[in-house]
C-alpha cells in the first residue's frame, strides 16, 4: 500500500522560503509514468493546485504561483520537494502531497494525510 | 485561471439522491472529459470518487457517479448515507499541463 508523508516546518516567517518534502513508503517514486504534486487548503477555503512533478525531473506549475514555486524529486531518497518562495499570511495552508494516477497528471489516486503551515512573524 | 464554482453546501436525508455541480469556463471542464471529484472528510486525506468525468476507481460504490453537460460536470450520490457526510471537490484539466479545483461543497446528511 503505497503511503506519502508531508514533512516540514510548521512555522515560516514572511518573506521567507517555505520548504516541505513528501517521503513516499510502499513504492518506488521513480515508477515509469508516476506524475507527483503538492496541493495547498487554507483555513476555510478550497484545495487549490500548486504543481506536478513527473518520475523523470519535468515539472508543471499553477501559472499563479510559478514565479515562486519549485518541485524538486530525489529518486535517491524516494522523496520530492516544495519550495515556495517570499511568502506571506496567504500561504497558510495546509499542504498536501499526492501521486497522480499512471500515465496521467488529470487526478491524483494518493494523498498524504497533509501537514499545516503557518506564515507568520 | 479562476476556481471552478460548486455550492457551498448541499443536503439530503438518508437515502434520497444530491447532485452536486461544479462549472467551469470552455478552458477547463468544456474542453476535456477530465474532471475528477474528492471526498473529504476533516483531518484525512482526500479520496478520489470519480476520474475521467465518470469513471469510478475500484472499491468506490456505484452510488456514486459523474456526469457533464457543456461548462458544468456533476456529482451524483444516490441511496444518501450518514458516511457520505463530508466535504467535496471537483478537479479539472484546464490545459497546458495545469488543474484547477472547486472551492468545495459541503454534504449535510441530515
Amino acid at each position: 500500500q503505497l503511503h506519502l508523508q508531508e514533512s516540514g516546518p510548521g512555522l515560516v516567517k514572511p518573506s521567507e522560503t517555505l520548504s516541505l518534502t513528501c517521503t513516499v513508503s510502499g513504492g518506488s517514486i521513480s515508477s515509469s509514468g508516476y506524475y507527483w504534486g503538492w496541493i495547498r487548503q487554507p483555513p476555510g477555503k478550497g484545495l487549490g493546485w500548486i504543481g506536478s512533478i513527473y518520475y523523470s525531473g519535468s515539472s508543471y506549475y499553477n501559472p499563479s504561483l510559478k514565479s515562486r514555486v519549485t518541485i524538486s524529486v530525489d529518486t535517491s531518497k524516494n522523496q520530492f520537494s516544495l519550495k515556495l518562495s517570499s511568502v506571506t499570511a496567504a500561504d497558510t495552508a495546509v499542504y498536501y502531497c499526492a501521486r497522480h494516477a499512471v500515465g496521467t497528471m488529470y487526478h491524483f489516486d494518493y494523498w498524504g494525510q497533509g501537514t499545516l503551515v503557518t506564515v507568520s512573524s | 485561471q479562476s476556481a471552478l464554482t460548486q455550492p457551498a453546501s448541499v443536503s439530503g436525508s438518508p437515502g434520497q439522491s444530491i447532485t452536486i455541480s461544479c462549472t467551469g469556463t470552455s478552458s477547463d471542464v468544456g474542453s476535456y472529459d477530465l474532471v475528477s471529484w474528492y471526498q473529504h472528510h476533516p483531518g484525512k486525506a482526500p479520496k478520489l470518487m470519480i476520474y475521467e468525468g465518470s469513471e469510478r476507481p475500484s472499491g468506490i460504490s456505484n452510488r456514486f457517479s459523474g456526469s457533464k453537460s457543456g461548462n458544468t460536470a456533476s456529482l451524483t450520490i444516490s441511496g444518501l448515507q450518514a458516511e457520505d457526510e463530508a466535504d467535496y471537490y471537483c478537479c479539472s484539466y484546464a490545459g497546458s499541463s495545469t488543474l484547477v479545483f472547486g472551492g468545495g461543497t459541503m454534504l449535510t446528511v441530515l
